[in-house]
């Protein structure tokens, strides 16, 4: 079975540039979850994504938005690039309403905002 | 609200055990553990439900203490593949909320 899916692998930008990641989910799985992970720090949550609609985002401007499109695959754009925006940015999918909601990751993008 | 880690660090020789532990002030649905190897992207270990039950890898054992609201993940007799940064998830499961993560414990085995 294929896991979760990322592209592109890297991906560079300068500051004030769009950036647009994609994410394909786990078959089966319906919630798509984006992380940021800049160096050295931990997973901080960006956008849920279920069934098409987002469910929650995090403290994150607005300019980071993103969608899900109904074969379940997420897209996370982020607008008017800045240098801070640098990370590692993961997407993980679920079953989300089922007893149990383990989230399986992808590989990541990682972006570099020049 | 974000939980809480601990340690921070540490260091263990080949064949020693562990203890990680996590606690959120929050009550909690469940609690999941993932490893993060350098340049990776985070691995699945296990989850805890309230209520006893669990699901994950079979060579890492978890316990979830719900009155305290803690998680305690054991790495016994620890191999050197078992290095790499492990984070906890807590789960309210109220509402649309989302997994928080904790910070992260770094874990270092060495020969």
């Amino acid at each position: 079975e294929a896991g979760v899916t990322q592209s592109p692998t890297h991906l560079i930008k300068t500051r004030g540039q769009q950036a647009t990641l994609r994410c394909s989910p786990i078959s089966g799985h319906t919630s798509v979850y984006w992380y940021q992970q800049a160096l050295g720090l931990g997973l901080q949550f960006l956008l849920w994504y279920d069934e098409g609609e987002e469910r929650n985002r995090g403290n994150f401007p607005p300019r980071f938005s993103g969608r899900q499109f109904p074969n379940y695959s997420s897209e996370l754009n982020v607008n008017a690039l800045e240098l801070e925006d640098s990370a590692l940015y993961l997407c993980a999918s679920s079953f989300w309403g089922g007893s149990y909601n383990e989230q399986f990751f992808g590989p990541g993008t990682r972006l570099t905002v020049l | 609200q974000q939980p809480v880690q601990s340690p921070q660090a540490v260091i263990l020789r080949e064949g020693e055990d562990a203890v990680i532990n996590c606690s959120s002030s929050k009550a909690l649905y469940s609690v999941h553990w993932y490893r993060q190897k350098h340049g990776e992207a985070p691995v699945f270990l296990m989850i805890l439900l309230k209520g006893g039950e669990q699901k994950g890898h079979d060579k890492i054992s978890a316990s979830f203490n719900e009155k305290k609201q803690q998680s305690s993940l054991y790495l016994t007799a620890s191999q050197l593949s078992y290095s790499g940064t492990y984070f906890c998830g807590t789960e309210m499961r109220t509402g649309n909320t989302p997994l928080v993560f904790g910070k992260g414990t770094r874990l270092s085995v060495i020969a």
